[in-house]
């Protein structure tokens, strides 16, 4: 059974404050996902990583950065938070084995506030 | 340029009446496409993708390509099933599209 946990499921932070939010996987997948979930917005894909220190950016990279040092542990980082970064964030993980998409596995959530 | 079109915020409908969650998307390739569900303080999930062609929950989705849809049907709706719904396209190498998400109420 694929197991992505986060770091925290709530988080409360001030505006201009550097944010860390953590994602583990412990089925040896190569693709991990950040997304943020929004109402009425959906899913927004924000960073992709395909292997370790590899990334990519998503649809919404603007304000967010990522590291990924090893292959279970995608890490998302808010440089200075801002208040229209309250969100949920979703972090996913995906097997490589095809070409166009894998089923994701996400984890449980973080729901960020930033005041 | 790829997007995925879930018209309906919310759709209620009674216990044991069908269910058509729709969702239009447009795709210039060969479209892969999944449904995906979260259910209330539940991560969210992978329901069905369009290649396996499987029946989950009592949930079917057929692809039409010549509309460009993939509606999620079910012929009884069952209180259980109340949830947000996600369409969801693949636009290469693992990257996925998703829609903006239905919640479907089932009233008792």
């Amino acid at each position: 059974d694929v197991k992505v946990t986060q770091s925290s499921r709530y988080l409360v932070k001030r505006t201009g404050e550097k944010v860390f939010l953590e994602c583990v996987q412990d089925m040896d997948h190569e693709n991990m996902f950040w997304y943020r979930q929004d109402p009425g917005l959906g899913l927004r894909l924000i960073y992709f990583s395909y292997d370790v220190k590899m990334k990519e950016k998503g649809d919404i990279p603007e304000g967010y950065s990522v590291s990924r040092e090893k292959k279970e542990r995608f890490s998302l980082i808010l440089e200075s938070a801002s208040t229209n970064q309250t969100s949920m964030y979703l972090c996913a993980s995906a097997p490589g084995t095809t070409v166009q998409a894998d089923t994701q596995y996400f984890g449980p959530g973080t729901r960020l506030t930033v005041l | 340029a790829q997007r995925v079109t879930q018209p309906e915020k919310l759709l209620s409908v009674f216990k044991g009446a069908p269910v058509e969650l729709k969702c239009n998307y447009s795709y210039s390739g060969s479209p892969e496409l999944f449904w995906y569900v979260q259910y209330s303080r539940q991560r969210l999930q992978l329901l069905l993708r369009h290649i396996s062609r499987e029946s989950i929950k009592g949930f079917t989705a057929d692809l039409n390509k010549g509309e460009t849809s993939f509606h999620l049907k079910k012929p009884f709706a069952q209180e259980e099933d109340s949830a947000m719904y996600y369409c969801a396209l693949s636009r290469g190498y693992q990257k996925v599209t998703f829609g903006t998400g239905t919640k479907l109420q089932v009233i008792p």
